[in-house]
């Protein structure tokens, strides 16, 4: 266990349905990150958190939107999405973000969009 | 616009026998990850490359820095079956982002 969990670890939902994805990281790390894993793609990096604001919103569509109420949790909400978004979303976090802080891992939820 | 490179992607060798990784990246970074993921699995930290010339070692599995060549290795010393899975480099740009790399998947054979 990395001191990173994500809930739930599976989601099936329609295009209309809306949804969250929620993490919680148990280190007491500043950072919290958002990736998206698609088959036969690089992990992409959608959003950063440190310190419950937001650095980094890296081209993501408005059908997903993060929240991190605080430094422990991290959302990220789900509504019309498309098929082409069924993925594994892992969250992760670090001690904080720039300097030499390895990134600790979630579980991921596999999204199923139909 | 940074790009990481990973080859083989994949790569099947039997028991025993040794192979090495590669890592390519296109930018300057002095900060690069290795990771393995199992299938269905999550990402699990391997090996935290901080410096030119790095060398971390775990078990079977070496790993290198280069920041010059701008190219990192992972070695496989006498492969198990156990060491089969996909292994992610990731560089670190200097800020908060990693850029990740394709993956090698690996299958080592009874």
């Amino acid at each position: 266990e990395t001191g990173v969990t994500q809930t739930p670890r599976h989601l099936v939902m329609g295009m209309t349905n809306k949804k969250s994805l929620k993490c919680e990281q148990h280190l007491g790390h500043n950072a919290m990150y958002w990736y998206k894993q698609s088959a036969k793609k690089p992990l992409e990096l959608m959003f950063v958190y440190s310190l419950e604001e937001r650095v980094e919103n890296n081209s993501v569509p408005s059908r997903f939107s993060p929240e991190c109420p605080n430094s422990s949790h991290l959302f990220l909400h789900l509504h019309t999405l498309q098929p082409e978004d069924s993925a594994l979303y892992l969250c992760a976090s670090s001690q904080s973000v720039g300097g030499s802080y390895e990134q600790y891992f979630g579980p991921g939820t596999r999204l199923t969009v139909t | 616009e940074l790009k990481v490179e990973q080859n083989p992607l994949f790569l099947s060798m039997q028991e025993g026998k040794n192979y090495t990784i590669y890592c390519n990246y296109s930018t300057t970074s002095d900060r690069l990850y290795w990771y393995r993921q199992d299938p269905g699995k999550s990402l699990e930290s391997l090996f935290v490359l901080l410096s030119n010339g790095a060398v971390k070692q775990e078990g079977r599995l070496m790993a290198s820095l280069d920041t010059k060549a701008r190219l990192s290795t992972l070695h496989i010393t006498a492969a198990v079956h156990d060491l089969s899975a996909t292994y992610f480099c990731a560089v670190d740009t200097g800020t908060y982002k990693y850029i990740f790399g394709t993956g090698t998947r690996l299958k080592v054979l009874a």
